[in-house]
């Protein structure tokens, strides 16, 4: 079975620029959630979105942002990227609202390299 | 705010013996503790979970301890092997915000 799937792995942008990064969930799972991980660091939650609604946020400007698609695909959209946005993008997928623990589990992708220069 | 924290940055163990990770946090709420394991290019993978309502579970060669007085658990890892050589990262699920709150990580070493 396919996991989770992300692309690109690797971009590289300039200030300034926007980016979008795509995120394909685990067959059957309907929520998504992304995170940035900078290096040095653990991961970051950014947005959760499940059934196509946004469900949570997090500490994250307005430059960020992200849908979800009927089919339960997912793209995370940032604006005027800034040098700190460099990170590795992760997404994540569980089956049902990430939030019922003994029930679901977040799965991740490899995750998407950005870099801003 | 909650805090996750793994104080450690790195830890080398020997192959066979015991791999002790420890995690503290914050958030005096019912939650749910995740430990994740991470390999170079590639995303966090699910290794192993307790619920706070829990002192101990256990997997395999992985047990996860909660110490719920001093907001502190740990992931036990015996025997321990090079393939365990990773990135660990502790998470705590916020149950109603929807989200994973992850510590710093701690990179293992296992040497033969």
């Amino acid at each position: 079975d396919a996991g989770v799937t992300q692309s690109p792995t690797h971009l590289i942008k300039t200030r300034g620029q926007h980016v979008t990064l795509r995120c394909s969930p685990i067959s059957g799972h309907k929520s998504v959630s992304w995170y940035q991980q900078v290096l040095g660091q653990g991961p970051q939650f950014i947005f959760q979105y499940y059934e196509k609604e946004e469900r949570g946020r997090g500490n994250f400007p307005d430059r960020f942002s992200a849908r979800q698609f009927p089919n339960y695909s997912s793209e995370l959209n940032v604006n005027a990227l800034l040098l700190g946005d460099s990170a590795l993008y992760l997404c994540a997928s569980s089956l049902d609202l990430a939030g019922a623990p003994s029930t679901d589990t977040q799965y991740f992708g490899p995750g998407t390299r950005l870099t801003v220069l | 705010d909650q805090q996750v924290k793994q104080n450690s940055p790195s830890l080398s163990v020997q192959e066979g013996r015991i791999s002790i990770l420890n995690c503290d946090y914050t958030n005096s709420m019912f939650d749910y503790f995740l430990w994740y394991k991470k390999y170079p290019a590639e995303g966090p993978t699910f290794l192993i979970s307790i619920s706070s309502i829990k002192d101990k579970n256990e997997d395999g060669r992985f047990t996860v301890f909660l110490n719920k007085s001093a907001k502190h658990l740990s992931l036990h890892i015996v025997p321990s092997q090079p393939g365990d050589s990773a990135v660990y990262f502790c998470a705590e699920l916020i149950q109603g915000a929807q989200k994973l709150v992850f510590g710093q990580g701690t990179r293992l070493t296992i040497n033969p």
